[in-house]
């Protein structure tokens, strides 16, 4: 069975703050990793890794892939309040995404 | 673009009614729709993966009978809780993706249905 293990689970941190959530992955038929911001409602598209060792940015957040270590890390340099959210890995398949529980990442003002 | 639709956004129900929640994808064809249900402060869980003109294919410990799937159109799928009970309350989230795209696993997700059954 397809599993995403997601480490912190949660995460409590000061706005400024740069922090690194981890994911790791054991998926059969892997094709790529995605990473997803959920606030109130349903997950929003951040990044989908394919390649190892390369990696994607977006403003302050950045992540990349290690398929030797079959893990991916998420960094958000200068947190803001509204980063605050649950940020979900998944990992796909041939056919399917598997979620991780995710990490609650609140950042204080 | 990649813009995905549910109806509607919330729901409450009488126990033992049945529900149906629309999925529709506004400006792609969806060759493959899925549903997925998070309960508060938990993952997301995949139910069933639908491809139009085809039946559902539904995970381990999913009842196809009380959650029936279908996937009429390249823009339209349909999931209905059948006798919902209270422990079907739940967020029902889909999510569409186009297999002719080149971006495989990208799933574009709706904004999810809030079921609330008393």
């Amino acid at each position: 069975e397809d599993k995403v293990v997601q480490s912190p689970l949660s995460l409590v941190v000061h706005e400024g703050d740069t922090v690194t959530l981890n994911c790791s992955y054991e998926v059969t038929n892997f094709r790529s990793l995605l990473w997803y911001k959920q606030e109130k409602k349903a997950p929003t598209f951040l990044f989908m890794l394919t390649s190892s060792g390369i990696e994607k940015k977006s403003g302050r957040l950045s992540s990349i892939l290690d398929k030797k270590e079959l893990s991916s890390i998420l960094n958000i340099t200068a947190t803001q309040t509204g980063d605050s959210a649950i940020y979900l890995c998944a990992g796909g398949s041939n056919y399917k995404l598997t979620f991780g529980k995710g990490t609650l990442l609140t950042v204080n003002p | 673009g990649a813009v995905v639709s549910q109806h509607p956004s919330w729901v409450i129900c009488k126990s033992g009614t049945s529900v149906k929640i629309e999925c529709r994808s506004l400006d792609f064809q969806a060759t493959t729709m899925f549903w997925y249900r998070q309960f508060p402060k938990q993952s997301l869980m995949l139910m069933a993966t639908s491809n139009e003109g085809s039946k559902a294919t539904y995970e381990q410990g999913v009842e196809k009978d009380k959650f029936l799937i279908n996937h009429a159109s390249l823009t339209l799928s349909t999931l209905t809780v059948t006798s919902a009970h209270p422990e079907d309350s739940s967020f029902y989230i889909c999510s569409a993706r186009d297999l002719r795209g080149a971006t495989y696993n990208e799933q574009f997700f709706g904004p999810g249905t809030r079921l609330t059954v008393l």
